[in-house]
């Protein structure tokens, strides 16, 4: 088993749609946890960053972490075509070699016209 | 958010050749910088971490002499593919982060390695 789990989609919804991305983990010692867009042929860039527990809102981003269920998710409202690409969660814990990520495999959206 | 700057973007090369990758951080001294290589559709594989001043530290099954890491400021860390082969072709990405206490990693743009 994987130590973080994520749909690779590809996820197609219509412009305008609430997109809901979500990732499962088995590492108890994660702590910190984050959301990452990729485009085609480029790098990562961080869109949500949440430690422990909770939620964390900006602007049509909200980022859900449940400890207790090892389930975070990643809303994205009224879903814009530029919101098409590749979300990667990653997540770290707080000690050991504390600076590592481990990622998901990545969800492709695809927002439609 | 932080800069970070990776360069070259594009690079094609004839097997045999070495190719240096470089990774600036713009705005902000990194202690801690990292490379990984990307396949077509898949997630990120940490390749290596480099922190200033220090030899890098790299992960199981990953030629330290095949790929020469130098992270030799706080600015500044390069990749160097050494002898390419066409195996090598990917896209490699680097990351950088400030601090241990800011524990968020800002990436490049990534570098498309093709070896002819």
């Amino acid at each position: 088993q994987k130590e973080v789990e994520q749909d690779p989609g590809p996820l197609s919804v219509p412009e305008g749609a609430i997109v809901s991305l979500n990732c499962t983990y088995s590492n108890s010692a994660f702590q910190y946890f984050m959301w990452y867009r990729q485009y085609s042929r480029k790098g990562p860039e961080l869109l949500m960053y949440t430690y422990s527990s909770g939620n964390k809102e900006d602007g049509r981003f909200t980022a859900q972490v449940d400890k207790s269920s090892k389930y975070i998710s990643l809303f994205i409202r009224d879903s814009q075509p530029s919101d098409s690409a590749t979300y990667l969660c990653a997540m770290r814990s707080n000690t050991g070699t504390a600076s590592k990520l481990t990622f998901g495999t990545g969800t492709r959206l695809q927002v439609t016209l | 958010g932080a800069v970070v700057s990776q360069h070259p973007s594009r690079v094609i090369c004839k097997s045999g050749t070495s190719v240096k990758i470089e990774c600036r951080s713009l705005d902000f001294q990194a202690t801690t910088m990292f490379w990984y290589r990307q396949f077509p559709k898949k997630s990120l594989m940490l390749m290596a971490t480099s922190n200033e001043g220090s030899k890098a530290t790299y992960e199981q099954g990953v030629e330290k002499d095949k790929f020469l890491i130098n992270h030799a400021s706080l600015t500044l860390s390069t990749l160097t593919v050494t002898s390419a082969h066409p195996e090598d072709s990917s896209f490699y990405i680097c990351s950088a982060q400030e601090a241990p206490a800011k524990n968020i990693q800002y990436f490049g743009a990534g570098t498309r390695l093709s070896v002819l």
